[in-house]
């Protein structure tokens, strides 16, 4: 079945640096992928949608200066969290559309700590 | 937009009990709604998506239902087991190459 890759699957990182997440469809193309932030005992949030080859498009209260997308092939979207601050712990989970299929796929998530 | 509510927040059951997990969607227009499965730190399994044209989906001993009139789904577990413990997330969509919208989720625990 389709795969979704997302690295790392952890990281711990000191406040005021930035983190890269990177999420890819191993077996087939997506031109949209989604990205979700969830706080503990929380459900996911949506935070943004990455259209492959434009800019992301955002939620109400996602600050795009601070969370970056970029979707620059049909099989990656990264999620960079600059100068990450405690508060931005969270799990962030992406996803992505399979035409075909009819179906989103979802990445294992990324566990973030922010010291 | 879709808003998705799952009821109860937390369950606890002893084991080989059956039960039933719900879900409502405001939307009837939805294209198609999804059962996952959450541990612990741990991303998502899914376990059963309904199309807008289905009822229901059986695997194993889950079935899921959709009736789009009341906006209502249920997932039934039969004869649960301690290792059906986990957060249980109801989704739904309203078309195609969109992103799901998530219910806050039920926190089943399964005593042996």
């Amino acid at each position: 079945g389709a795969v979704v890759s997302q690295h790392p699957s952890w990281v711990i990182c000191k406040s005021g640096t930035s983190v890269k997440i990177e999420c890819r469809s191993l077996d087939f193309q997506a031109t949209t992928m989604f990205w979700y932030r969830q706080f503990p005992k929380q459900s996911l949030m949506l935070m943004a949608t990455s259209n492959e080859g434009s800019k992301a498009t955002y939620e109400q209260g996602v600050e795009k200066d601070k969370f970056l997308i970029n979707h620059a092939s049909l099989t990656l979207s990264t999620l960079t969290v600059t100068s990450a601050h405690p508060e931005d712990s969270s799990f962030y989970i992406c996803s992505a559309w399979r035409g075909g299929v009819e179906k989103l796929f979802f990445g294992s998530g990324t566990q973030l700590s922010v010291l | 937009k879709q808003e998705v509510t799952q009821i109860p927040a937390a369950l606890s059951v002893p084991e080989g009990e059956n039960l039933v997990l719900n879900c409502s969607f405001t939307d009837s227009a939805i294209y198609n709604l999804q059962w996952f499965r959450q541990d612990p730190g741990k991303g998502l399994t899914s376990l059963l998506l309904i199309q807008s044209s289905q009822r229901e989906q059986t695997s194993g001993r889950l079935n899921a239902s959709l009736d789009k009139s009341s906006g209502r789904s249920t997932l039934y577990i039969a004869a649960s087991q301690p290792g059906d413990s986990a957060t249980y997330l109801c989704a739904g969509s309203n078309s195609g190459n969109t992103p799901l919208v998530f219910g806050k989720g039920t926190r089943l625990s399964v005593i042996a």
